[in-house]
């Protein structure tokens, strides 16, 4: 079963905008989510953690809110850049110190 | 200097073959991963190592057998390859008090991409 779901598998925005990523998940007792950014052939590479004893963490152009009754997080990258480009991974540090990521969601920023 | 490399970068076989994939990390990390993504862009653990021992072996077929001859080295052999092998493979490293428990201290290679056919 997938405990961390992205139901959106892509999205456009312009240049400029807010990119807004959406990522819900099941297990309450999680303590920390993640996001991870990945360019085609390349791995991912860490972006921005939230603990799960907060609501908001930002960093720059990143920010990342938790919605603990929701079961929900949520990426914000304002402004959009074209090098932005790139699939988006919600995960979670589970057991053993792996990560369960979602399937990702792809973001294309347009000029 | 790559971080955590793995070879071959691109991998084509036959159904049936026996095959390895190798990862080296060159930044002393304590815990190295395999995970794999399948056609459907979902990038699942398979194994973990700490130490050179065994902590994570999610549920994957005894055809992947990971070995780990020193803590720098964590290597992936498959035998007898089947068509739902072909997937890309990425190993990954990280330090325990670097906070890799909470996910950001993790280094990923570039992948392998695997194809059976």
């Amino acid at each position: 079963d997938q405990q961390v779901k992205q139901n959106s598998p892509s999205l456009s925005v312009q240049e400029g905008r807010i990119s807004i990523l959406n990522c819900d998940y099941t297990n309450s007792m999680f303590d920390y989510f993640l996001w991870y950014k990945k360019y085609p052939a390349e791995g991912p590479t860490f972006l921005i953690s939230i603990s799960s004893i907060k609501d908001k963490n930002e960093d720059g152009r990143f920010t990342v809110f938790l919605n603990k009754s929701a079961k929900h997080l949520s990426l914000h990258i304002v402004p959009s850049q074209p090098g932005d480009s790139a699939v988006y991974f919600c995960a979670e540090a589970g057991s053993g110190y792996a990560l369960n990521f979602g399937k990702g969601t792809s973001l294309l920023v347009t000029p | 200097d790559t971080a955590v490399s793995q070879t071959p970068k691109y991998l084509v076989t036959q159904m049936g073959n026996d095959k390895s994939i190798k990862c080296e990390q060159n930044l002393g990390h304590d815990t190295m991963y395999w995970y794999k993504q399948d056609s459907k862009k979902f990038l699942k653990i398979m194994f973990s190592y700490n130490n050179k021992e065994l902590i994570i072996n999610e549920t994957v077929p005894n055809r992947f057998s990971p070995k780990s001859p020193d803590k720098a080295h964590l290597n992936l052999h498959i035998n007898s390859l089947e068509l739902g092998d072909s997937a890309v493979y990425f190993c990954a490293s990280s330090q325990v008090e670097q906070g890799a428990q909470r996910g950001y201290g993790y280094t990923f290679g570039s992948g392998t991409r695997l194809t059976v056919v």
